[in-house]
Formats: structure tokens, sequence, C-alpha cells
């Protein structure tokens, strides 16, 4: 089964909003949790992570919640614009194991529209 | 200027031919990865190498083997090809565990 999941394929949200995106997991061992934004043709990169030992996280207009009893985590973005549209993915890792392996998510993609 | 480099962008073979994916990456990172991605599915983790000769299989390796002989260098291989392995490969690096991958622009493969 799916190990990291996002319920949501898409996501609409008017310019100035916020965007909440969401990401269940099903590995409790899991340390890691990090949200990765993708544009079209382009590769997936690092919007912002966080460890287990915290519950939240803020950079920016960006924020990350940590629920490890629910084995959920969200990315929250204020005052959401249109470059934010793009394909948005979760990803949880097991880093304490030493094992490296990053599972991701289906993807969220959210538009912005103005 | 740190970079994961992958190559061809673009690939079109038949099936049952044999493909090779090739990737570098400049950072000295001990940890590369393959993934392939698709519609629906989003990433998916083909295998894993934490460093020379040091290979795992990810959740998908049926059909794919690797090669890494330099620290730098990671290679993806379909022997005798599928209409199925129709997909976006992306290689990835990172400096240890899984922390911040850094991903190259992708190959699009496509297998008639």
């Amino acid at each position: 089964g799916q190990q990291v999941k996002q319920s949501s394929p898409s996501l609409t949200v008017q310019e100035g909003g916020i965007s909440i995106l969401n990401c269940d997991y099903e590995n409790d061992m899991f340390d890691y949790f990090a949200w990765y934004k993708k544009y079209p043709d382009n590769s997936p990169t690092l919007l912002i992570s966080v460890r287990s030992n915290v519950d939240k996280r803020e950079d920016g207009r960006l924020t990350v919640f940590l629920n490890k009893s629910g084995k959920h985590f969200s990315l929250h973005i204020t005052a959401s614009q249109p470059e934010d549209t793009a394909v948005y993915l979760c990803a949880a890792g097991e880093n304490q194991g030493g094992s490296a392996k990053l599972i991701f998510g289906e993807g969220t993609k959210l538009t912005v529209s103005s | 200027d740190m970079k994961v480099t992958q190559m061809p962008r673009y690939l079109i073979k038949r099936m049952g031919e044999n493909v090779l994916l090739e990737c570098g990456q400049d950072m000295s990172h001990e940890t590369m990865y393959w993934y392939r991605q698709d519609p629906g599915l989003g990433l998916q983790l083909i295998y894993i190498s934490y460093d020379v000769d040091s290979n795992s299989e990810g959740d998908i390796p049926k059909g794919y083997r690797v090669s890494r002989k330099k620290r730098e260098h990671f290679s993806l291989i379909l022997d005798s090809a599928k209409t199925n392995q129709t997909s976006v490969y992306f290689c990835a690096s990172s400096p240890g565990g899984a922390e911040t991958l850094y991903f190259g622009s992708g190959t699009r493969l496509t297998v008639l």
C-alpha cells in the first residue's frame, strides 16, 4: 500500500488566501518530513522540512505542521500567489534507522487563481 | 555549482531493447536515488545507493538494475525494456540520510 498519501489530487485557492496541503503516512518510524515543489517539466525542489522532534516549523509564508499521533503533516502557504501554482509533493523518511529512503506522496496540484 | 546531471533528456526505445540512463553529481554526495514519476502515483523509488557498490532495492525494483562504480555516477539499466516502463525517470543525490534531495532534470523514456 501507499506509505505516504496525499488524498487531494488538486486544490484551487484564490490569490491572497491560505493554501493547505495535507499528507498522511503509515510508518510510525518515519522521523523526517518534507515538502517538495515541482513545476511542469522541471525537477522537484525542497521547500521545507521538519524532524519528528518538533510539531511546527515556519519559514516565511510556509508553515509545516506535524501531528505524529495522527500520522499526518500539512503545509500551509499564506498569502498565496499565482507563482505558487505547482505540484506539491510530500515526503517522509526514516533517518535514525540508517536508511536514507525518502518516500513521496502522489502530489497535489495547487492552482492559485488571480 | 551544485548539480545533478541526467542524460539523455529524452529517449525513445523499442520493446525488448536495453536502456541505459546515466546520472552524475558534483557534490560528492554519498547517497543517490532513482525514482520514476507516473501520473497519479507521484515519485516511486526504484533503487537507492549508499555509496560505491552499496545499492538497495527501493519499492519498485523489478525490471531494473543499477550500477555505481564511482561515487559521482549512478546508472539505471533496463534489460529488455517493456512498454510499462514508459515514464519520467529522476535521479537524485543527498549528502547522507533522507535529508535534502537534489534532483536531476529527468529523463523522459518512451518504450514503443
